[in-house]
């Protein structure tokens, strides 16, 4: 079956460590996005690659990384400079010219 | 991306038609509107999306007014599986682009 996987589900870090969170489809997409979403809101883009090995800042891109070295993967790191990580990670991907961006499970993170 | 306003919450009870109207006065020449739906702890969901007019597919309808200022998502016979958060987006070509969600409507069905 074609579509996008997140793991870990839930992920539990302690204050000060990085951690990285997984992405990867087999829908043969080009773009693919991350995603933040905290309680009662909505999504908040934080990284964005249309391409591999090439990637753009979102609205909320500091105290996280990302790369995009294959097509299909792209994962997210949290870094310890980001000061409020707690939140629901998604990840989405997406091929022009169609109209739609599908989305992962998505990946729970809190900080300890 | 042009600004959108939806209400925060909508209560119906099970077999009504629900419509959630979505307010876009910005909207521009290019923009298409569309609509996802997300249930708890789980990623948003592409449902319908439309340019002018009608459109209708096996769960939804979204009816676009000819200013386009506005449109409304129509569900029809709701049941309790259909309680969840519905965004409204609007923005040229949504295949392409990263997409600006707010803060959604909370669809509680009632049985």
């Amino acid at each position: 079956d074609g579509g996008i996987t997140q793991s870990p589900k839930y992920l539990f870090r302690k204050e000060g460590q990085n951690v990285t969170l997984s992405c990867e489809q087999n829908l043969n997409h080009d773009a693919m996005y991350w995603y933040r979403q905290d309680p009662g809101q909505g999504l908040r883009l934080i990284y964005y690659s249309q391409i591999v090995n090439d990637f753009q800042k979102g609205d909320i891109a500091e105290g996280y990384s990302v790369s995009r070295e294959k097509k299909e993967s792209f994962p997210l790191t949290v870094t310890s400079a980001q000061k409020n990580p707690t939140a629901f990670y998604l990840c989405a991907s997406s091929s022009p010219p169609a109209r739609e961006q599908f989305f992962g499970p998505g990946t729970r993170l809190t900080v300890l | 991306l042009a600004k959108t306003t939806q209400p925060i919450s909508m209560d119906s009870y099970e077999g009504q038609e629900v419509n959630i109207t979505c307010s876009h006065n910005n909207i521009a020449t290019n923009d298409y509107i569309t609509w996802y739906q997300q249930f708890p702890s789980q990623g948003p969901r592409f449902i319908i999306q439309g340019y002018k007019t009608k459109v209708t597919n096996e769960v939804a309808s979204l009816f676009i007014p000819a200013d386009r200022k506005s449109s409304t998502l129509s569900l029809p016979r709701v049941s309790l599986s259909d309680t969840a958060v519905y965004y409204c987006l609007v923005g040229p070509d949504t295949g392409r682009r990263a997409l600006t969600f707010g803060s959604g409507t909370r669809l509680q069905v009632q049985p």
